[in-house]
């Protein structure tokens, strides 16, 4: 069965500090895909970043960057300076046929 | 490019009354399709999900219904909401394989009263 899980419910910073977003997942596939959204206050998901199984580079894309360890499971997701618009709910998700499975998802206040 | 619009923004409907939710897609063709609903404060369920026209797979049974008439239109129905219907609704749509990116509608905030 495939399982997201996102431990962190709530995350609170004050502007220009780093925060790491865990994201662990399950799934007995070899071949699968992970993502990334984001969630302003207005509600829509905006995508940010899809990473398949047999990649593990770490990307990076301005403030933003993606630790991918298989042996782990996880795919963190890290803001570098964080600024208020940075402010959202963040999904991680798995993709397996046809079907996303997200995770709970976390909170990120950063405060000025 | 591709957009995704969803209609009403916002809905207030009194316990008992039907539902009618609607989502288009622009600028692609034979498009994947889904129905998401988010409880407040809650992660995304999956509800249905749509590979072609009349093709409808359902993820949870509940007293609502998926239709797909048109090849880049999915409306989502229930004769007769509940209080527990209430929630934001999200559409979404994706191309090619089962892995592709998933790209968001606006979204639809539904208070069942």
């Amino acid at each position: 069965a495939q399982k997201v899980t996102q431990a962190q419910t709530e995350i609170s910073v004050v502007e220009k500090e780093d925060v790491t977003l865990d994201c662990v997942y399950e799934t007995r596939d070899t071949t699968y895909y992970l993502f990334w959204y984001k969630q302003p206050p207005s509600g829509e998901l905006v995508f940010l970043i899809r990473r398949n199984s047999f990649d593990e580079q770490n990307e990076i894309s301005g403030r933003y960057s993606w630790n991918f360890q298989k042996s782990t499971s996880s795919f963190n997701f890290t803001i570098t300076a964080s600024q208020v618009v940075d402010s959202a709910v963040y999904f991680c998700a798995l993709s397996y046929f046809n079907k996303f499975y997200f995770g709970s998802g976390t909170k990120l206040n950063v405060k000025p | 490019s591709q957009t995704i619009h969803q209609w009403p923004a916002t809905l207030v409907q009194p316990v008992g009354s039907p539902l009618s939710l609607e989502c288009t897609v622009e600028g692609t063709s034979n498009p994947n399709l889904y129905w998401y609903r988010q409880a407040a404060g809650r992660g995304l369920q999956l509800l249905f999900y749509s590979v072609g026209i009349g093709q409808i797979s359902s993820e949870v049974p509940q007293n609502l219904s998926a239709s797909r008439p048109q090849d880049r239109q999915f409306i989502l129905s229930s004769k007769k909401l509940l209080l527990s219907d209430s929630g934001f609704y999200l559409c979404a749509w994706s191309v090619g394989v089962s892995t592709d990116t998933q790209y968001f509608g606006p979204g639809t905030r539904l208070t069942v009263l």
